[in-house]
């Protein structure tokens, strides 16, 4: 699983609370992204890190926010969860040459009731 | 704005017969292209990559072909076998954007 660790796996919270989900990985790769897999949608790209302190909106960024203080840290926020976040999501790192291969972890099933 | 549509969103094969998935892209600036598999409760994993100055690349039973003109590209898997049912994403992107575009995805399943 390329050493990236996905923290809760299931969280089931209410609407307007604030929501974190941590990302750890043990690669010392310097690309992290934050994707939303729903159904008829694919993966889609929330937020991306190129480095500490250093990131990036993708398509469907508005309603999170993302820190990335340390190499081995990406966390994902929703400052308000909405029932429309209800979905799984994934972190990955990337490798290869350009860090065009992501790896991904096994993801957390987010519930926005 | 769909980039990267998988327009089969499910394929049927029985096992031993070739799988072919399909997978068309709308940016022309697209130069390196991926496929991943997916299986119930688990994050997507690699299968095989393809750069647009080839258009053929082959990893045991699992060949990508590019179409560059018709911005298409399909993902063959011969022969087909059970543990190869999954979802596939096509995925794309620009090198140096460092932003991979994947499609919706095909559920692939083989049949004995």
């Amino acid at each position: 699983d390329a050493g990236i660790t996905q923290s809760p796996r299931h969280k089931v919270t209410e609407t307007g609370t604030p929501v974190t989900l941590r990302c750890h990985q043990t690669e010392n790769h310097r690309y992290m992204y934050w994707y939303r897999q729903d159904p008829g949608h694919g993966l889609r790209l929330i937020h991306y890190s190129y480095g500490v302190k250093d990131t990036d909106k993708g398509e469907v960024s508005d309603g999170y926010s993302v820190s990335r203080s340390k190499t081995e840290d990406f966390l994902l926020t929703l400052e308000s969860a909405t029932s429309s976040q209800t979905s799984v999501y994934f972190c990955a790192i990337g490798a290869g040459r350009g860090g065009e291969k992501l790896f991904f972890g096994s993801g957390t099933q987010l519930s926005v009731l | 704005d769909q980039q990267v549509k998988q327009n089969s969103p499910s394929l049927s094969v029985q096992e031993g017969r070739i799988s072919i998935l399909n997978c068309d892209y709308t940016n022309s600036m697209f130069d390196y292209f991926l496929w991943y598999k997916k299986y119930p409760a688990e994050g997507p994993t690699f299968l095989i990559s393809i750069s647009s100055i080839k258009d053929k690349n082959e990893d045991g039973r699992f060949t990508v072909f590019l179409n560059k003109s018709a911005k298409h590209l399909s993902l063959h898997i011969v022969p087909s076998q059970p543990g190869d049912s999954a979802v596939y994403f096509c995925a794309a992107l620009v090198q140096g954007a460092q932003k991979l575009v994947f499609g919706q995805g095909t559920r692939l399943t083989i049949n004995p």
